[in-house]
């Protein structure tokens, strides 16, 4: 079973569009993310959730809209696509919101989002 | 502001070879620092972590890593290296304060691996 699942893994799509990723996770952990992976390999958070709830959100546009139905589900809701949204968009989580005291994030595989 | 740098983007090494790949962090605090590996397609994995204590640090696929807080550097090694260690290799800061914690990434090393 994969731990961290996301789907779909590659989305094409025209400007103007509106596109959702779907992330969930399998194990147990409290806490769920969204990077974005620019053209170059730069990794840059946008969300994080704990238990449901939106604990970090970065500068990122409002088009972007993470929901979180519970722990286990992330989902990333983007509107009105523009080029620059084109990367690859990953999702991970981590046992607590300490993410930092234990260290380890555990990533999906990505979400390649090409916008046209 | 806290920061990653990996002067680094691209790196060849022969199979065999030792390695080391380079990384200095800017933080304020004392610095949570890790080591993470991303093959092709694939989600980043965890490669080693340092928190405290002893400075050199062993993690998986025999790599570890050294900080100096002189240098404000935490390089990544690995005496001898295989074909499969050919990926991207991110070195990340833990920033922590209240509720908020988060990894900050580096750009990245991308290591190729040649016979």
């Amino acid at each position: 079973d994969t731990a961290v699942s996301q789907t779909p893994k590659y989305l094409v799509t025209q400007m103007g569009n509106d596109k959702s990723i779907k992330c969930e996770q399998n194990l147990g952990h409290d806490t769920m993310y969204w990077y974005k992976q620019d053209s170059k390999k730069f990794l840059k958070i946008m969300f994080s959730y704990n238990n449901k709830e939106l604990i970090i959100n970065e500068t990122v546009p409002n088009r972007f809209s993470p929901k979180s139905p519970d722990k286990a589900h992330l989902n990333l809701h983007i509107n009105s696509l523009e080029l620059g949204d084109s990367a690859v968009y990953f999702c991970a989580s981590s046992q607590t919101a300490g993410v930092v005291r234990t260290g380890e994030l555990f990533f999906g595989e990505g979400s390649r989002l090409t916008v046209l | 502001a806290q920061s990653v740098t990996q002067p680094d983007i691209h790196i060849t090494v022969s199979e065999g070879a030792s390695l080391e790949l380079r990384c200095n962090y800017s933080y304020g605090a004392t610095p949570y620092l890790f080591w993470y590996v991303q093959s092709p397609g694939q989600g980043l994995q965890l490669l080693l972590k340092y928190f405290s204590g002893d400075t050199l640090v062993q993690g998986i696929k025999g790599f570890e890593a050294e900080f100096k807080r002189s240098q404000s550097s935490f390089n990544l090694r690995k005496p001898s290296v295989h074909w499969s260690d050919a990926a991207e290799y991110f070195c990340a800061v833990g920033t922590y304060g209240g509720a908020t914690n988060k990894l900050i990434f580096g750009t990245g090393t991308l290591l190729a691996v040649q016979p």
